[in-house]
């Protein structure tokens, strides 16, 4: 089993639609969690984190289910430019404890 | 500040060819990395640094040396390239070592025919 697996889409959304990805992770030593946003032929920068209880930031939702070892993001009233790839990333440790999905990739069609 | 700079932009090299991927910061971050990323593929890290002096190795180190005589520079070296290496290669800075805290730069593409 791959340590990260996220669907690699493309999730091809209206705008102003709500679109929901999951991410499941296999290390159970896993501490923290974040989502990432890659833009074609970008960097990659930190969206959020996600915490235990849950967390929000504006029209970003991001949830985390340890028992069943999943981390989910949740995108309500879609912008254009929201479209890029988002990368699950659990962490065990420091940097070099990370593991970085290959990102799920969100179209958001006018 | 520039941040976390890398040049070149992108490479073509010929198998056996080496080269010198540069990475600079002007953030006095004392932790920089370098990572690779393949399409179906995350972000694996190959080279790491928590300061000047001090590197270590990452998940693919194979076929890549660094070094880091200053706190702003961490070059990565391919001594002889291999088509394996063709790859988009980011250097990132961070003050502390927790993930988030990393600043990516630009990226390098390059490609070995």
């Amino acid at each position: 089993r791959k340590e990260v697996e996220q669907d690699p889409g493309p999730f091809n959304v209206p705008e102003g639609a709500t679109v929901a990805f999951n991410c499941t992770y296999s290390n159970s030593a896993s501490q923290s969690f974040f989502w990432y946003r890659q833009d074609c032929r970008k960097e990659p920068k930190l969206l959020m984190s996600v915490y235990s209880s849950g967390n929000e930031d504006g029209r970003f939702t991001a949830q985390l289910n340890r028992a069943s070892q999943y981390i989910s993001l949740l995108i309500r009233d879609s912008k254009l430019s929201d479209s890029a790839t988002y990368l699950c990333v659990p962490a065990s440790g420091g940097y070099q404890k990370v593991t970085f999905g290959i990102g799920t990739k969100l179209q958001v069609i006018p | 500040n520039a941040g976390v700079t890398q040049t070149p932009k992108f490479q073509v090299l010929k198998t056996g060819q080496s080269m010198t991927l540069q990475c600079a910061q002007d953030m006095n971050h004392e932790y920089m990395s370098w990572y690779r990323q393949d399409p179906g593929m995350g972000l694996r890290l190959i080279h790491y640094s928590v300061g000047a002096g001090i590197t270590d190795q990452g998940e693919v180190p194979n076929g890549y040396n660094v070094s880091r005589s200053t706190t702003e520079d961490f070059p990565l070296r391919l001594l002889s390239a291999a088509p394996s290496q063709t790859s988009v290669y980011f250097c990132a800075s961070s003050l502390g070592q927790g993930v988030e805290t990393q600043y990516f730069g630009p990226g390098t593409r390059l490609l070995v025919l």
